[in-house]
């Protein structure tokens, strides 16, 4: 089973700060690597997949890069709104596995 | 606009099965390319994969739940589900349905299921 180990597990941030949360997986994935967020009582929604495209809707703030074992979700002005858990997911592997996720507060 | 909605019981008794159903609209699960699934999260945790299906049936499980979980598709009716054998506990979780492709791009509100004993 591929792991995939995202840090730091908690981040408290101030609006407008950018942010750079990782993911690193137990083995090469190429970019078969995809980011969500999630609010509290709200579902998963997708963010970026396949490393770096960005899904249709995410604002532009967001952006995703990496391949093989290291990938990165920036953030590049942190709003209040992006208060929420972001988890990593691989798909190279199926049925998948799962970052443990890393949870933002704003400040 | 797909959506997908999950529907069954919220309160199962330990060492029983757990039974969940996804109605699939907007969308025939029939889409080739498309994958299934289930997806969970315990109270306090991360999420977890269970598995998936096509509209042809082939699965892919969690290696860890994996004698205990089966994934079915009923085309006729637009939906998946999902069976959970002999639960604990620690199957008290939010279930979510969603389809994945590579990524997963829609998900179901989800279900919260407890494991009573």
């Amino acid at each position: 089973e591929i792991v995939l180990t995202q840090s730091p597990d908690f981040q408290s941030v101030t609006p407008k700060e950018k942010v750079t949360l990782t993911c690193r997986a137990s083995q090469s994935i190429g970019i078969t690597l995809h980011w969500y967020q999630q609010k509290p009582d709200q579902s998963p929604k997708l963010l970026i997949q396949y490393a770096s495209q960005s899904f249709s809707g995410v604002p532009s703030r967001f952006s995703g890069s990496g391949s093989g074992t290291d990938f990165t979700l920036t953030i590049s002005s942190l709003e209040a709104e992006d208060a929420a858990t972001y988890y990593c997911h691989q798909s190279f592997d199926l049925p998948g596995t799962f970052g443990q996720g890393t949870k933002l507060e704003i400040k | 606009q797909l959506q997908l909605q999950e529907s069954g019981p919220g309160l199962v008794k330990s060492s029983e099965t757990l039974s969940l159903t996804c109605t699939v609209s907007g969308v025939s699960i029939n889409s080739s390319g498309y994958y299934w699934g289930w997806i969970r999260r315990p109270p306090g945790k991360g999420l977890e994969w269970i598995g998936s299906i096509n509209y042809s049936g082939n699965t892919h499980y969690n290696p860890s739940l994996k004698s205990r979980v089966t994934i079915s598709v009923d085309t006729s009716k637009n939906q998946f589900s999902l069976k959970l054998s002999s639960v604990t506990a620690a199957d008290t979780a939010m279930y979510y349905c969603a389809r994945r492709w590579g990524a997963v791009d829609f998900w179901g509100q989800g279900a919260l299921v407890t494991v009573s004993s």
